[in-house]
């Protein structure tokens, strides 16, 4: 089975500044994509980024990027020039792929990202 | 595009009770899959289906049971209901439910079991 750990259960930073969430993960498996998704109050889950195990190029999507070390299992999120907007929950998200398409998604506890004016 | 439909938002059972709850998903998906958030247990997988047909299952016990409708519109019962059983019942679509394919979440049924 996976796990999906996350460390911070909270953080806060001004808007602006750069913040970084963590993410480690642990699996035997070999094919696999990982996600970030954020949950503001609205309490709907948004797709924030996703990387592909097999590709060792990190992700972005504009303010948002990924630093992915595979063999560290390792998958933390970097929000750069964070906006009042960013707050809200973060889940770092893990699934394989199974013999029937795709599993179920597996999440850590998450982060609770503050960021204030 | 209309997203994700959850009905109804917010639900007060009993214990013992039953209950159903109800997934529309976005027009052309047809992978439809369900989620529990607890505080305690955090998000954790509950089944997803395409084409009417359950694909994968995660772990709870035989009391959760969904269906899925030709439509794609999607429901989950839960039966004998258990004070453990109160949580946000998030549902998400995709267009085929493949691996790394983004799911669209809706914006959950809260359900409180007294």
């Amino acid at each position: 089975a996976q796990t999906v750990t996350q460390s911070q259960p909270e953080m806060s930073v001004q808007e602006a500044e750069t913040v970084t969430l963590s993410c480690t993960y642990d699996t035997s498996e070999s094919n696999y994509y990982l996600f970030w998704y954020k949950q503001p109050p609205s309490r709907q889950m948004i797709l924030v980024i996703r990387q592909e195990a097999y590709k060792q190029q990190n992700a972005t999507e504009n303010r948002f990027s990924v630093n992915f070390q595979k063999a560290a299992k390792s998958f933390s999120l970097k929000i750069s020039d964070s906006q009042l907007g960013d707050t809200a929950m973060y889940f770092c998200a893990f699934m394989k792929r199974s013999g029937g398409g795709a599993d179920g998604l597996t999440f850590g506890k998450g982060t609770h990202l503050i960021i204030q004016p | 595009k209309a997203g994700v439909t959850q009905t109804p938002r917010y639900l007060i059972k009993t214990r013992g009770q039953q209950v159903t709850l109800s997934c529309s998903p976005i027009s052309g998906h047809r992978s439809v899959s369900w989620y529990q958030q607890t505080p305690g247990q955090g998000l954790q997988f509950l089944f997803e289906y395409f084409s009417e047909t359950q694909r994968n299952k995660g772990n709870f016990p035989g009391r959760f049971s969904g269906r899925q409708f030709s439509n794609s519109r999607s429901e989950m019962n839960v039966s004998t209901l258990e004070l453990g059983d109160s949580a946000l019942y998030l549902c998400a679509s995709s267009a085929t439910g493949g691996v790394g394919e983004k799911l669209f979440f809706g914006s959950g049924t809260q359900l409180s079991v007294l």
